[in-house]
């Protein structure tokens, strides 16, 4: 299965302020996926980030709050703008290179103060 | 009727003993279906697929009623190592089926 690089690992961020998490795979892959997990939630997908083309974003989610970047196969970010303390959470990026199972990124705890 | 549900528990259970899990999904078009474990902070870690004629791994079993929209995940001889969240995951139809909706997990503490 691939390997993902995460960071930051955490960040405790003043509200207002945006945060980017980076997500490095160590082969390439077509698709990743950013989700957010609520304190005692299930996991909730964000959006589909795909190499050449815009993010596709999930029902609840904007790209001006969660802007992402994927420049090439092996990597993408996600910023989360204008923070508020809703919006503390931990972020994961995945991908999957067969359609079965995911493999996670070790997370972003974000806490915004 | 929620995509993915479980009982979020928590089960305590001694060691050796024999823990089941289920879970029930709501769109019937689903087509794959797994059972992730989280230890706490870290992140989702997949533990096995589950196949329609069930399987096992090891001392897990899975198993799948497509009729009932029903997935179980049973663990037998428990270990303290065992103690996690279990996480029941389901694609969501069209799209590819690569994305995937989560239940909310099921929190096991296996206990000495």
């Amino acid at each position: 299965s691939a390997v993902i690089s995460q960071k930051p690992s955490r960040d405790i961020c003043q509200r207002g302020t945006s945060l980017t998490i980076q997500c490095q795979v160590d082969s390439q892959v077509t698709m990743m996926f950013w989700y957010r997990q609520q304190p005692g939630q299930s996991l909730t997908l964000i959006a589909t980030a795909n190499q050449g083309s815009e993010a596709t974003y999930e029902s609840g989610f904007v790209i001006d709050k969660f802007p992402i970047s994927r420049p090439n196969l092996t990597f993408s970010t996600l910023t989360v703008s204008n923070m508020s303390p809703e919006d503390s959470s931990i972020y994961l990026c995945s991908v999957t290179r067969e359609p079965r199972g995911y493999t996670f990124g070790s997370g972003t705890r974000l806490t915004v103060v | 009727r929620k995509e993915v549900e479980q009982d979020p528990g928590p089960f305590n259970v001694p060691e050796g003993a024999t823990v089941a899990f289920n879970c029930t999904y709501s769109n019937s078009a689903s087509q794959s279906f797994f059972w992730y474990r989280q230890d706490c902070r870290k992140e989702p870690k997949l533990l096995m697929s589950v196949y329609s004629s069930g399987n096992e791994d090891g001392r897990f079993t899975a198993q799948l009623n497509r009729a009932s929209q029903y997935i179980s995940l049973l663990i037998r001889d428990s270990k303290l190592s065992d103690s996690a969240t279990y996480l029941c995951v389901v694609n969501r139809p069209g799209a590819g089926s690569y994305q995937l909706t989560f239940g909310k997990g099921t929190k096991l503490s296996v206990i000495p």
